[in-house]
């Protein structure tokens, strides 16, 4: 059974940093892009992130380029999301989510960490 | 604003047929495959249809989906109450390099 499960939300002031994890179990993740993608309270799904299986290419949303930076160790199963000078209206959970096909369509999710910036 | 256009709420009783309508443009569902997804209550998105119309292993047929140029849509057919949740579309843009979703659907079933 693919097992996607996140960690390392939390809250954190305004300008702050955090690092996320996702932990892959089930299948062969080095043969799969992933994806982070993230919903703040009460709104819809906005994608972060995307990397592929050798993490050559790395794809950001406007909304954080220059600010986090995702990551992968195929060796220990594992994606990452580094989060720095963040914002307000980064609150929201963040997903992790596995690629389908071209262009990695996100399929499963894992179940969430919820991520606060607040004063 | 988001860059794929859905309505916000629809809604049908038991047995109903309801079609849940995603707009965008040329450089997203016009060159590229739409993805549907449901969000119940308090959970993580579930991928519904793929590549325009197949279904995950698991998901009825009562799911469908097409697309037409620019725009697609998911059509709900013997809606159960079940059925109420949140649907998101979904396609990869490339003038922007990444997936663009619609602001999601709020299903209700009367």
């Amino acid at each position: 059974e693919v097992q996607l499960v996140e960690s390392g939300g939390g809250l954190v002031q305004p300008g702050g940093s955090l690092r996320l994890s996702c932990a892959a179990s089930g299948f062969t993740f080095s043969s799969y892009s992933m994806n982070w993608v993230r919903q703040a309270p009460g709104k819809g799904l906005e994608w972060v992130s995307y990397i592929s299986t050798t993490s050559t290419t790395i794809y950001y949303a406007d909304s954080v380029k220059g600010r986090f930076t995702m990551s992968r160790d195929n060796a220990q199963n594992s994606l990452y999301l580094q989060m720095n000078s963040l914002r307000d209206e980064d609150t929201a959970v963040y997903y992790c989510a596995r690629g389908l096909g071209y262009p990695g369509v996100p399929d499963p999710w894992g179940q969430g960490t919820m991520v606060t910036v607040s004063s | 604003q988001s860059v794929l256009t859905q309505p916000p709420s629809a809604s049908g009783t038991p047995g109903q047929r309801v079609t849940i309508s995603c707009s965008g443009s040329s450089s997203n569902i016009g060159s590229n495959t739409v993805n549907w997804y449901q969000q119940l209550p308090g959970t993580a998105p579930k991928l519904l249809i793929h590549n325009h119309n197949q279904r995950p292993s698991g998901v009825p047929d009562r799911f469908s989906g097409s697309k037409s140029g620019t725009s697609a849509s998911l059509a709900i057919s013997g809606l159960q109450s079940e059925d109420e949740a949140d649907y998101y579309c979904a396609a990869w843009d490339d003038s922007l390099n990444g997936w663009v979703f619609g602001g999601g659907t709020k299903l209700t079933v009367l």
